[in-house]
């Protein structure tokens, strides 16, 4: 079955750029996901990308996909300790009506 | 707000007993997800159900099973529970029955298997 991978922890300081990272298996993902997971929670969409765009900017957000290397990121612009939070990343697959989660990347962000 | 309702927020029982969690999504989506968290692995799929009739099917133990009623609220039992059961349950609704759009996440109901 399908496989999303992501790094479990990343640490930055306010201020900085922090860039998530998501590997995924199967090349026939259609729609690929970016989730957040604020404390005491359910996930939030944050931002998706369709698998014939590259990039897509939103506000502070870059996401960039590699469709070669089924490679998903994302990209946090002056990054501020509200960002701090458990983000997903997802995809769908055609003819599945669910989405396949990584296990989620724990973003902590110091003053 | 995502307009998810899942009740209760926490569950706290013995090894061998039942539960029901309960799941409204949000007004309009006719389709209602069922998601584990767990630490060790991550989110996962339960089940789907769209309009009442179950559409998809994950990695659910035969010990759970899934409902939606005529009013789109869903339920999900688990029985004989395991320490392993202990986990984040999640419920997501969506308008359509393909998902290629936004999950609406409740807050989960954290099950504490003792």
């Amino acid at each position: 079955g399908e496989d999303v991978e992501q790094s479990l922890f990343l640490s930055v300081r306010e201020g900085d750029s922090s860039v998530i990272n998501c590997t995924y298996t199967d090349s026939s993902s259609t729609y690929l996901y970016w989730y957040k997971q604020e404390p005491g929670a359910g996930l939030q969409l944050l931002t998706y990308i369709f698998s014939n765009m590259d990039m897509k900017q939103d506000q502070r957000l870059t996401v960039l996909l590699n469709k070669k290397d089924k490679h998903l990121s994302l990209r946090i612009a002056d990054t501020q300790t509200g960002d701090s939070a458990i983000y997903f990343c997802a995809d769908h697959l055609p003819g599945y009506s669910t989405l396949t989660f990584g296990k989620g990347t724990m973003l902590l962000v110091s003053p | 707000d995502s307009g998810v309702t899942q009740t209760p927020k926490h569950l706290i029982t013995a090894t061998g007993q039942r539960v029901t969690l309960r799941c409204s999504p949000r007004s309009g989506d006719l389709s209602v997800y069922w998601y584990q968290q767990s630490l060790d692995q991550g989110l996962q799929f339960l089940i789907q159900y769209y309009n009442g009739e179950e559409r998809a099917k994950g990695n659910i133990l035969e010990r759970f099973s899934a409902q939606q009623f005529p009013d789109l609220h869903s339920e999900l039992n688990l029985s004989s529970l395991e320490l392993g059961d202990s986990a984040l349950y999640f419920c997501a609704s969506s308008v359509s029955v393909q998902n290629t759009g936004e999950l609406f996440f409740g807050e989960g109901s954290r099950l504490t298997v003792l």
